[in-house]
């Protein structure tokens, strides 16, 4: 079975403190993906990486950043944290026919919620 | 750009009762669908997906879904619902040139047993 793991459930940040949230996939897929879900507003795409350090911006980009050194582990960054980006954080691996497209396919890791005082 | 629109935010249901779960899509080129489930304290995981084909696909617990491209629709069904099938599910769209995946708001059933 597909193994997302996402380093934290549960983190408390104050605003203005910046935070890390990692996920490590061990199925050697290509792509990996952090949404955020809030609700009544389903999942939205924050950022996506097609290969190492290859990195896209994704609906909701604005006060996140990202990192993919190596191909099993994908980080999500919050510079400054804000009260705003208090959410469930998921991260998502899905692996490659050929050259950017995946089947499409997401693997979810169990997320990450996240809430800023 | 692309869209979902997934009509009910929250269906209630008796045990046995069939299910309809409406999902509208908005893209003109190729797309392949997919619908994930989400029960209570689980990741979200596969139900089901359509690529290419028969346009009716058979997922995972006697879910299928079909697609309809002249209405733009994936409609999730199920004949007669269990009190296990209480989840949150989402429709998804992949367009053909792009790497992601784009969802709905989410549909929240509730099977009263």
């Amino acid at each position: 079975d597909v193994k997302v793991t996402q380093s934290s459930r549960y983190l408390v940040k104050r605003t203005g403190e910046k935070v890390f949230l990692e996920c490590v996939q061990d199925m050697d897929h290509e792509n990996m993906f952090w949404y955020r879900q809030d609700p009544g507003l389903g999942l939205r795409l924050i950022y996506f990486s097609y290969d190492v350090k290859m990195k896209e911006k994704g609906d909701i980009p604005e006060g996140y950043s990202v990192s993919r050194e190596k191909k099993e582990r994908f980080s999500l960054i919050l510079e400054s944290a804000s009260t705003n980006q208090t959410s469930m954080y998921l991260c998502a691996s899905s692996p490659r026919v050929s050259g950017r497209i995946s089947t499409g396919e997401l693997f979810f890791g169990e997320g990450s919620r996240l809430t800023v005082l | 750009a692309q869209s979902v629109s997934q009509h009910n935010h929250h269906v209630i249901l008796s045990e046995a009762a069939s299910l309809e779960l409406g999902c509208n899509y908005s893209y003109g080129g190729t797309v392949n669908l997919f619908w994930y489930v989400q029960y209570p304290g689980q990741h979200l995981q596969l139900l089901l997906k359509y690529f290419s084909g028969d346009p009716l696909v058979k997922g995972i617990k006697g879910f299928e879904a079909e697609f309809i491209k002249s209405k733009f629709s994936f409609n999730l069904r199920k004949p007669s619902v269990q009190w296990s099938d209480t989840a949150e599910y989402f429709c998804a769209l992949r367009t053909s040139n792009a790497g992601k995946s784009t969802f709905g708001d989410g549909t929240t059933l509730t099977v009263k047993p």
